[in-house]
């Protein structure tokens, strides 16, 4: 079975600061992907990053990073320069097959 | 494109009645899903459908539940009855995938959901 947890509920940041998501999974998989996704109050979801398992590398895009740990099984989103349409629930997801499986989610309030 | 249209965008009905969500995928997707979304329970896969076939239904909660793809660019999720538990937001995501078992990198592609309330 695959579990993916955000022990955060609700986070909060201003504006052009720095802000850390925390999520931790767990799969037997040895190949699987790890995603990041947004949903403002519009609910659309927004897929924001991915990172494959087997790149150390962790993946960039703009103001949105990851700290992946693969042996601790811990898959973080930072987001640089807060802005205030940052302000929505991430989710955090695992895929090793067809089926994502999302954690409950962090709610981010960025404030002036 | 317009990407994944879900409708109705709200329903409201009685505990009882029929309710039929729809979902137009993107045109060459070849994979659907129905998620349901709630509070408690979070996000949950509920059907996965590829080229128009249940692959995985093992999500959909009860026989109440029942889901179909007629073809590439349409789907329904009913629920006949509906009760009161079955408020939530349901979501429709497509992708293409050209192995049915193995998505792994490729992130679906969400519509806007369907937020039904049952009253």
């Amino acid at each position: 079975a695959q579990t993916v947890t955000q022990s955060q509920p609700e986070m909060s940041v201003q504006e052009a600061e720095t802000v850390t998501l925390s999520c931790t999974y767990d799969t037997s998989e040895s190949d699987y992907y790890l995603f990041w996704y947004k949903q403002p109050p519009s609910r659309q979801m927004i897929l924001v990053i991915r990172q494959e398992a087997y790149k150390q590398q962790n993946a960039t895009e703009n103001r949105f990073s990851v700290n992946f740990q693969k042996a601790a099984k811990s898959f973080s989103l930072k987001i640089s320069d807060s802005q205030l349409g940052d302000a929505a629930m991430y989710f955090c997801a695992l895929n090793s097959g067809y089926a994502l499986n999302f954690g409950k989610g962090t709610s981010l309030l960025v404030t002036p | 494109d317009a990407g994944v249209i879900q409708s109705p965008r709200h329903e409201v009905t009685e505990m009882g009645q029929e309710v039929t969500l729809r979902c137009k995928p993107i045109s060459g997707h070849n994979s659907l899903f129905w998620y349901r979304q709630t509070m408690m329970r979070g996000l949950e896969l509920l059907i996965y459908f590829n080229n128009n076939v249940p692959i995985d239904d093992s999500g959909m909660p009860e026989d109440r539940f029942s889901a179909k793809m007629p073809n590439a660019s349409f789907s329904t999720l009913k629920i006949q009855p509906s009760e009161p538990r079955d408020s939530a937001v349901y979501f429709c995501a497509s992708m293409y995938l050209p192995d049915p078992l193995l998505a792994l990198n490729y992130g679906y592609t969400f519509g806007s959901g369907t937020r039904l309330t049952v009253v």
